[in-house]
């Protein structure tokens, strides 16, 4: 079955670390989005992709990284540059007919 | 800038009772708009989408939308709802179809037995 795969669903790090969320999708879409999203404040854009190789900062980009290397995937690193990054991301990929979404990822830096 | 605004944050009906969720957008022209639903600890699940034509669409577990020009609306409908409705929703506009997607801030739908 096609879908969009996120892992780990959770992921514990200490403060300081970088650490990486995964994301891969075998729907043959060519934009892919990572959101943040934390109580009250609804998805906020990290970065999104909209073809291999290339990639745009969206609203909250500051202490994240991305990389499109390949169309099916559209990994995510949190810096130890990023204040706050408890949160639960949730990438998504796009084609013409709405986003669909990976089941998410949990970070919780301690 | 686009913007997409959901005015209610919470809202609480009865089971059996109808439903209608606040849209609302800031765009010049139309644009693709979207409602998706949000268990706990979930991804979204796509619940219906307006492109063109019709204004009135329908949608997965038996929700609708309908798309007012003249209000930049997109409110969502439910007839009678469901225990298994209560979770988040989320109103999300796209500018055009190579375009981000921008979301509201949800509303929490409370059941009441």
């Amino acid at each position: 079955d096609g879908g969009i795969t996120q892992s780990p669903k959770y992921l514990f790090r200490k403060e300081g670390q970088n650490v990486t969320l995964s994301c891969e999708q075998n729907l043959n879409h060519d934009a892919m989005y990572w959101y943040r999203q934390d109580p009250g404040q609804g998805l906020r854009l990290i970065y999104y992709s909209q073809i291999v190789n290339d990639f745009q900062k969206g609203d909250i980009a500051e202490g994240y990284s991305v990389s499109r290397e390949k169309k099916e995937s559209f990994p995510l690193t949190v810096t130890s540059a990023q204040k706050n990054p408890t949160a639960f991301y949730l990438c998504a990929s796009s084609k013409n007919s709405g986003a669909f979404f990976g089941q998410g990822t949990r970070l919780t830096v301690v | 800038a686009q913007s997409v605004t959901q005015p209610d944050i919470h809202i609480t009906v009865s089971e059996g009772a109808s439903l209608e969720l606040r849209c609302n957008y800031s765009y010049g022209a139309t644009p693709y708009l979207f409602w998706y639903v949000q268990s706990p600890g979930q991804g979204l699940q796509l619940l219906l989408k307006y492109f063109s034509g019709d204004t009135l669409v329908q949608g997965i577990k038996g929700f609708e939308a309908e798309f007012k020009r003249s209000q930049s609306s997109f409110n969502l409908r439910k007839p009678s709802v469901h225990w298994s409705d209560a979770a988040e929703y989320f109103c999300a506009v796209v500018r055009n179809r190579d375009d981000k997607i921008i979301f509201g801030k949800g509303t929490r739908l409370h059941i009441l037995p």
